[in-house]
């Protein structure tokens, strides 16, 4: 079956303005995590979704972060009033849940903050 | 709190040279897991293996091999006969059971691998 998938692949913005991230998990997994990585750096947590409950966002970096899923499928990770620090790719993973599960990563959505 | 750290910022071997990663990781947890992800330049991050803590035999997968070794907090990964197509960044990473029942993963910095034709 397809893979984990996000949209768009590349997105430029300029400071201030708001992005909205898709990812569309495999079908079936129950959860769903939000990842970001600097350049050079490896991905770091943002939040995760067990169905459509949000079940941590300890990783969101500040209140401009938003991420939702409310039906239990495909999720939006959204950012307001963007600044450069933003810039990164932002990687979506799903699972079937449980800590032993394997997470299965998107391409990822580059973001470019002018 | 846990930790993985990759000491190989980049790594440049010639194809069919043999070439270890290296992976040492922290944690509390008795019961943890530890994976590596390939990223190649397309940037979609590829599992190739999970291992957990009870499970200390190595794993070897066509001309990849794991060794995971409690003792030292290391989990390497070696590429035998490596090929120009094995260049990518490498991944290693940890989840602990206490993350609250679902895997918290945390990342090392990554180790790009160059093979050279």
């Amino acid at each position: 079956g397809a893979g984990v998938s996000q949209s768009p692949r590349y997105k430029v913005a300029k400071r201030g303005q708001d992005v909205a991230l898709r990812c569309d998990p495999i079908s079936g997994h129950v959860s769903l995590f939000w990842y970001q990585q600097a350049l050079g750096q490896g991905p770091e947590f943002l939040t995760y979704f067990q169905n459509e409950a949000q079940l941590d966002k300890s990783g969101l970096p500040s209140d401009r972060f938003f991420a939702e899923r409310p039906e239990g499928s495909v999720s939006t990770l959204k950012i307001q009033r963007t600044q450069q620090e933003d810039s990164a790719v932002y990687l979506c993973a799903s699972s079937f849940g449980g800590v032993e599960e394997t997470q299965y990563f998107g391409p990822g959505t580059r973001l470019l903050v002018l | 709190a846990q930790k993985v750290t990759q000491a190989q910022t980049e790594i440049s071997v010639v194809e069919k040279e043999d070439v270890t990663l290296d992976c040492v990781y922290e944690t509390r947890d008795t019961t943890y897991y530890l994976f590596w992800y390939k990223q190649p330049p397309s940037g979609e991050l590829v599992f190739l293996i999970r291992r957990n803590s009870f499970d200390e035999q190595n794993e070897i997968s066509g001309r990849y091999s794991w060794n995971f070794q409690k003792s030292t907090s290391s989990f390497n990964f070696t590429i035998t006969a490596s090929q120009v197509v094995d260049s990518a960044v490498y991944f290693c990473a940890l989840s602990g059971e206490n993350s609250g029942g679902y895997q918290k993963v945390t990342f090392g910095t990554g180790t790009k691998l160059q093979v050279i034709p």
